[in-house]
């Protein structure tokens, strides 16, 4: 069965810190990860794919086949990055999201 | 165009009676999916589509849920004798898809369904 877990459903760090939102996957085969971004009252949307292996809004998100892992990461986080993050697998499997708030 | 849309946005409705939602794509996107949010989870899959055909449909939550998109172009989602479990946000997106390859999916705004 495909599955992602994310498993923090809050996430809460100061501005400046760095910042890891965590997300495990179960699927044999090779996987297309995601990871979506639902700011306040917005719709949700694309934050970043594993295959073009680009740093979105200064966030990276490493696939590790090994570990089954495709963690978020950003070193500096800002105020603006408060919101909800889902990762997502194989186009139709979302973890349950985490919300993060940055602390001015 | 101005993305992904659905109507209505909100829907409150009384238990045992049928709900029609309605999404428009991007024009350009040949794919079209159906998802169940509900509060502190994930979207949930429900369906998709391939122009008009309707290629997944077996995680449709049951029976009383259909889906349609009868020209390749706007879709809609459909319950019957609705229940108060099924009370949540409805979301629909949209993509491209050509060759095998998965491509990004553009949300819409999503339906709350309440059912009192």
């Amino acid at each position: 069965a495909q599955r992602v877990t994310q498993p923090e459903k809050l996430l809460s760090v100061f501005k400046g810190a760095p910042v890891e939102l965590k997300c495990n996957y179960s699927y044999s085969g090779s996987p297309e990860l995601f990871w979506y971004v639902q700011y306040s009252r917005q719709r949700l949307q694309l934050l970043l794919r594993h295959i073009s292996r680009e740093s979105i809004k200064g966030f990276t998100a490493d696939l590790n086949k090994g570990e089954t892992s495709f963690h978020l990461k950003k070193p500096f986080a800002q105020e603006e990055d408060s919101a909800m993050y889902y990762c997502a697998l194989n186009q139709f499997y979302f973890g349950t999201g985490t919300s993060l708030t940055v602390i001015p | 165009d101005t993305g992904v849309s659905q109507d209505p946005r909100h829907k409150i409705t009384k238990r045992g009676q049928n709900v029609t939602f309605r999404c428009d794509p991007i024009s350009e996107h040949n794919r079209l999916y159906w998802y169940r949010q509900t509060l502190g989870q994930g979207p949930e899959f429900l369906t998709y589509f391939q122009n008009e055909a309707q290629l997944e449909k077996s995680r449709l939550l049951s029976d009383r849920f259909s889906a349609e998109r009868p020209k390749g172009s706007f879709s809609t989602l459909e319950i019957q004798r609705t229940e108060q479990g099924d009370s949540a946000m409805y979301l629909c997106a949209s993509s491209e898809q050509l060759a095998g390859a998965i491509y990004e999916q553009y949300f819409g705004p999503g339906t709350r369904l309440t059912v009192t």
